[in-house]
């Protein structure tokens, strides 16, 4: 399985404080892309960084990929109490391949 | 607005009871696809669909079904479920030139 790995499980910081999320995978990607699940909610896509960026921002996401270790990292920056929530990377790879794999996410609990 | 919708979005059912949860969205997107989430092992695909009339495994599909009839829906089919497939799922749909998965709000299946 291509499936990546979230690191930390589960992260708690204080409100204003910067959160920092990685990702590992197995083999050569197209793109990563990180989603957000509030909890027991559908996911919503927050950022993609293609095969060939090293860095991406937006907003106040920064997400950095480094293909020769096969790893991502998301920091969100001044995190706020309604950050709190579950964060997936998901990876697409393969010619012609349409398909995500998920990893198994971190839980983020922002403290106000 | 552009959305995928779910339904039923809670289910209690017995096991071996036939069960339909449909999946519409209303983006014209030509990808959907079906996933299971659990806890401590994340998002997997049961299923997706590139287009009307092809469908594909995901990497979970033992007692699953779907059909791709129209663009805008696709119905995940238990045909005898049973109490291992007691899980939250989702419905995601993209478009084949986007990266961006779009889901549903959710369908939390118990079998009993």
């Amino acid at each position: 399985s291509q499936q990546g790995e979230e690191d930390p499980q589960a992260l708690s910081i204080q409100e204003g404080e910067n959160a920092t999320m990685n990702c590992s995978y197995k083999t050569s990607i197209n793109n990563l892309q990180w989603y957000r699940q509030n909890s027991g909610r559908g996911l919503v896509h927050l950022i993609l960084i293609r095969s060939n960026e090293r860095e991406k921002h937006s907003g106040r996401l920064r997400v950095t990929l480094d293909t020769s270790k096969k790893s991502s990292s998301l920091l969100i920056t001044a995190s706020r109490a309604a950050d709190t929530a579950s964060y997936f990377c998901a990876t697409e790879y393969g010619a012609g391949s349409y398909q995500l794999t998920f990893g198994k996410g971190t839980k983020l609990s922002v403290i106000p | 607005e552009a959305q995928v919708t779910q339904n039923p979005r809670y289910l209690i059912t017995v096991t071996g009871k036939k069960l339909t949860v449909t999946c519409s969205q209303n983006m014209n997107h030509e990808y959907m696809s079906w996933y299971r989430q659990d806890p401590g092992l994340g998002l997997r695909q049961i299923y997706y669909s590139m287009n009307v009339e092809v469908t594909d495994k995901g990497d979970v599909p033992e007692g699953y079904k779907v059909s791709r009839k129209e663009k805008r829906n696709f119905p995940l089919i238990l045909e005898s479920p049973s109490p291992n497939q007691t899980s939250l799922y989702f419905c995601a749909s993209k478009a084949l030139g986007g990266y961006e998965q779009y889901f549903g709000p959710g369908t939390r299946l118990t079998v009993t």
